[in-house]
């Protein structure tokens, strides 16, 4: 069956401090790991990752892929209270179709 | 910047109804999604929607389902005959043909079934 599975499952942390999300799967003809951020509505995309250990990187955001060992991590560093939301992680095959993982929720605090 | 948009907000409907959610993708997007989200649940996979027909489906999306794109905009969500259960919100999202790496979501829908 095919999976993803995201951990921890929640996290709370003090403004400043450094967070490492993981999501690891079991996806038969893997295309791509997607990670969103889901605030009150719809989640909003910010990576996609397809070739193994290349560091993907928007400010205080980056995110890698290692797909020998079929995971990814998320790291945000200097965390801000906006950063409090659930980080939902997704991995595309090639039948078109998604897998989400169900989420490790943030908590950031002043 | 153009944007997924779903109607309506919110649809409180009593079991056995029917219900239709309406999603408008982006007009340059070719693949039409849903998905639905139980409260406190992680976010599944319905269907995907391509050329006029459904490319891949979910154990979830069985007879009671049906998808549309009845004009040249919307794209639908039909549930025939509701039930307790199908509670959720149900998220439209589309995508650009030959790009796998973003798909858009829209707002969404929260369906309450009593």
């Amino acid at each position: 069956e095919d999976k993803v599975v995201q951990s921890p499952l929640s996290l709370v942390v003090h403004e400043g401090d450094t967070v490492t999300l993981n999501c690891s799967y079991e996806v038969t003809n893997f295309r791509s790991l997607l990670w969103y951020k889901q605030e009150k509505k719809a989640p909003t995309f910010l990576f996609m990752l397809t070739s193994s250990g290349i560091e993907k990187k928007s400010g205080r955001l980056s995110s890698i892929l290692d797909k020998k060992e079929l995971f990814s991590i998320l790291n945000i560093t200097a965390t801000q209270t906006g950063d409090s939301a659930i980080y939902l992680c997704a991995v595309l095959n090639t039948g078109n179709q998604f897998y989400f993982g169900t989420g490790t929720s943030l908590t950031v605090i002043p | 910047e153009p944007e997924v948009t779903q109607t309506p907000s919110h649809q409180v409907t009593q079991m056995g109804q029917e219900v239709i959610l309406r999603c408008v993708p982006i007009s340059n997007h070719l693949y039409f999604y849903w998905y639905r989200q139980i409260l406190g649940q992680k976010v599944e996979f319905l269907v995907s929607f391509y050329n006029n027909e459904i490319s891949e489906k979910s154990e979830i999306f069985d007879d009671q389902f049906s998808v549309e794109r009845p004009d040249g905009s919307n794209f639908t969500l039909k549930i025939r005959s509701t039930k307790l259960e199908d509670s959720a919100m149900y998220f439209c999202a589309s995508r650009r043909a030959g790009s796998y790496n973003e798909q858009f979501f829209g707002p969404g829908t929260r369906l309450t079934v009593l």
